[in-house]
């Protein structure tokens, strides 16, 4: 099955710098890749995902970039904020329906 | 958009009781749904998926007579943990979605936390 990779586990910035968390998996036929927020006692939260017929989408302050042949993605965040610090995960799927890999998750701390 | 509720939101239990928790799509119907379990600082662990009017398919190592998933409607699943001890204490997560359209996506509910004394 699908193994999602994802590093580092702790990023520490100072709020205004960027933060970027990167991800690769093993399934070549992954074709869906969404990245979510989790802040303490919450669900997570669909921040920005990406198809695998793009290989680079932006919204606001967040980016994300796909790299097929490498098999891997990453989180951009500029202009990072205080309200920014959180536990990031990674996902991997073969449709948007079907089960989700996740990575092992990225806690970002923003220093003000 | 799309909005998955769960309840209760927290529930604190005595060893030996079952607990239900209900996961909920809002505003679409969702033919799949699934169960994720989270320990304190990791990551989604997939328990199981839930199909419509169908059993459901539990993960490796996770098991059907303890944790009883029904999904009675297209917008309604349950999981039940039965028989509750200690190590059942944890933050259950269910998501549902990626039907088509705006919802071609998964959305989490909140999350129930479950703490078994």
């Amino acid at each position: 099955g699908e193994n999602v990779e994802q590093h580092p586990s702790t990023l520490s910035v100072q709020e205004g710098d960027s933060a970027v968390i990167k991800c690769t998996y093993s399934d070549s036929a992954s074709n869906y890749f969404p990245w979510y927020k989790q802040e303490l006692g919450k669900g997570p939260q669909l921040i920005i995902d990406i198809r695998s017929n793009v290989g680079e989408k932006k919204d606001q302050r967040i980016a994300v970039t796909l790299n097929k042949t490498a098999k891997h993605f990453s989180l951009h965040i500029t202009e990072t904020q205080p309200e920014d610090s959180a536990v990031y995960f990674c996902a991997a799927s073969i449709n948007t329906g079907n089960q989700f890999y996740f990575g092992t998750g990225t806690s970002l701390t923003v220093i003000p | 958009g799309a909005v998955v509720s769960q309840h209760p939101s927290w529930v604190i239990c005595k060893s030996g009781t079952s607990v239900k928790i209900e996961c909920r799509s809002l505003d679409f119907q969702a033919t799949t749904m699934f169960w994720y379990r989270q320990f304190p600082k990791q990551s989604l662990m997939l328990m199981a998926t839930s199909n419509e009017g169908s059993k459901a398919t539990y993960e490796q190592g996770v098991e059907k007579d303890k944790f009883l998933i029904n999904h009675a409607s297209l917008t309604l699943s349950t999981l039940t943990v039965t028989s509750a001890h200690p190590e059942d204490s944890s933050f259950y997560i269910c998501s549902a979605g990626g039907g088509g359209g705006y919802t071609d996506t998964q959305y989490f509910g909140p999350g129930t936390r479950l703490t078994v004394l």
